[in-house]
């Protein structure tokens, strides 16, 4: 019982095409990220939502954008994919009670490859 | 502008030695320090954390020391174990913010 889950694993996809990672915690969390580690293994936040509600747009292009559904779930679709965005992109959350001193929990990743 | 830094790309140590690994940071207002392991393909794993009220917080063979006033953290892997090899990330973030900005890593390799 994998506590934050994402699919796909992998996902190889062509220049132009659109593209959603889907990600889900079963945590009772109420805060869930996106981070992008990208080919200097730099890891940096690009979204966050707090209750379904976006809490955190860092200067991401706007091709990328963030779905939650419920606050178990938290989708980044992207469009028009560049070979840019080849990264990997790692889901997380955290309780989300006051936006501070807390734990973030991750998930194993969606390596993105885009030719 | 990097806030968050990990000046050693990689460290190796033998088994049963003491493995230290090192971070600073430029933002006086961080207040909440994270350490997290990474094995390849798979997502960080939390480590240890200390909040800035405190200098210094263990758990079993991590002990993760903070100095304020230098800005900068540690952590202390006693003794290593060849599991231990990883990526070990730092991270920092500030009440209220929920963003936590991560250092480019440090990759350990413990000697058998």
């Amino acid at each position: 019982d994998t506590a934050v889950s994402q699919t796909p694993k992998y996902l190889v996809t062509q220049m132009g095409n659109d593209k959603s990672i889907k990600c889900e915690q079963n945590l009772g969390h109420d805060t869930m990220y996106w981070y992008k580690q990208d080919s200097k293994k730099f890891l940096k936040i690009m979204f966050s939502y707090n209750n379904k509600e976006l809490i955190i747009n860092e200067t991401v292009p706007n091709r990328f954008s963030p779905k939650s559904p419920d606050k178990a779930h938290l989708n980044l679709h992207i469009n028009s994919l560049e070979l840019g965005d080849s990264a990997v992109y790692f889901c997380a959350s955290s309780q989300g009670t006051g936006g501070g001193q807390e734990t973030q929990y991750f998930g194993p990743g969606t390596r993105l490859l885009v030719l | 502008d990097q806030q968050v830094k990990q000046n050693s790309p990689s460290l190796s140590v033998q088994e049963g030695r003491i493995s230290i690994l090192n971070c600073d940071y430029t933002n006086s207002m961080f207040d909440y320090f994270l350490w997290y392991k990474k094995y390849p393909a798979e997502g960080p794993t939390f480590l240890i954390s200390i909040s800035s009220i405190k200098d210094k917080n263990e758990d079993g063979r991590f002990t993760v020391f903070l100095n304020k006033s230098a800005k900068h953290l540690s952590l202390h892997i006693v003794p290593s174990q060849p599991g231990d090899s990883a990526v070990y990330f730092c991270a920092a973030s500030e009440t209220g913010t929920y963003k936590y900005i991560f250092g480019t890593g440090t990759r350990l390799k413990v000697l058998a």
